[in-house]
């Protein structure tokens, strides 16, 4: 079955250091992933998505991931963490056209 | 565009009553999906549509569950009779058919049932 693995519940980083929040998916054919972040008392915006190419693909905030077929992972990543990061982040696969599933999701404290 | 509008943005009601909660996509999406975020299962597929067509319906949780989109421009979700393990914010979202994989979300309607 598919299924999205977000093995980090909680992570704390220091403002300016590196982040990089890990995700693992299983699915049996090429996947479609997404990474999207949910500040306090808002819905869920798309920071990123792969669907194919380039395996290191770049999207808003500062924010980048790629995509490792072989460990079956879309990790997360950003140099340089910002307090405005602080939100929750949620890694997901595309198991058809339409259907999404998600993962658990990170929730990122920034440490000042 | 305004983006995907939901409306009440807090709900709270008693066991027994009806609940409905309100979404309005971005105008020319021809996908809307609504969503249940809880702490236990976090964020569920309930039901999508297509072109006002219900597709799948799979994660709707039981039959107190009911979903409409009469037009492009609105859909609702209704609990009657609503109860406690209701509660958890129920998230609207649309996409559009060349790039169905891409949902843009509402802020969400956060329902607690007493």
């Amino acid at each position: 079955a598919q299924s999205v693995t977000q093995p980090d519940i909680h992570i704390t980083v220091s403002e300016g250091a590196s982040l990089e929040l890990r995700c693992n998916y299983s699915y049996g054919a090429t996947p479609y992933l997404f990474w999207y972040v949910q500040s306090p008392g808002q819905g869920l915006q798309l920071l990123l998505k792969y669907f194919s190419g380039d395996t290191l693909v770049q999207g808003i905030k500062g924010f980048e991931a790629e995509f490792k077929r072989s460990q079956s992972s879309f990790n997360l990543r950003k140099p340089s963490v910002h307090w405005s990061d602080a939100a929750e982040y949620f890694c997901a696969v595309a198991t058809s056209a339409s259907k999404i599933i998600f993962g658990s999701g990170t929730r990122l404290s920034i440490r000042p | 565009d305004a983006g995907v509008i939901q409306s009440p943005r807090h709900e709270v009601t008693e066991m027994g009553q009806e609940v409905t909660l309100r979404c309005k996509p971005i105008s020319g999406h021809d996908y809307l999906f609504w969503y249940r975020q809880t702490m236990m299962r976090g964020l569920e597929l309930l039901i999508y549509f297509n072109n006002n067509v219900p597709i799948d319906d799979s994660g709707m949780p039981e039959d107190r569950f009911s979903a409409k989109m009469p037009n492009a421009s609105f859909s609702t979700l209704k609990i009657q009779p609503s109860e406690p393990r209701d509660s958890a914010v129920y998230f609207c979202a649309s996409s559009l058919g060349d790039r169905v994989n891409i949902q843009y979300f509402g802020a969400g309607t956060r329902l607690s049932v007493l």
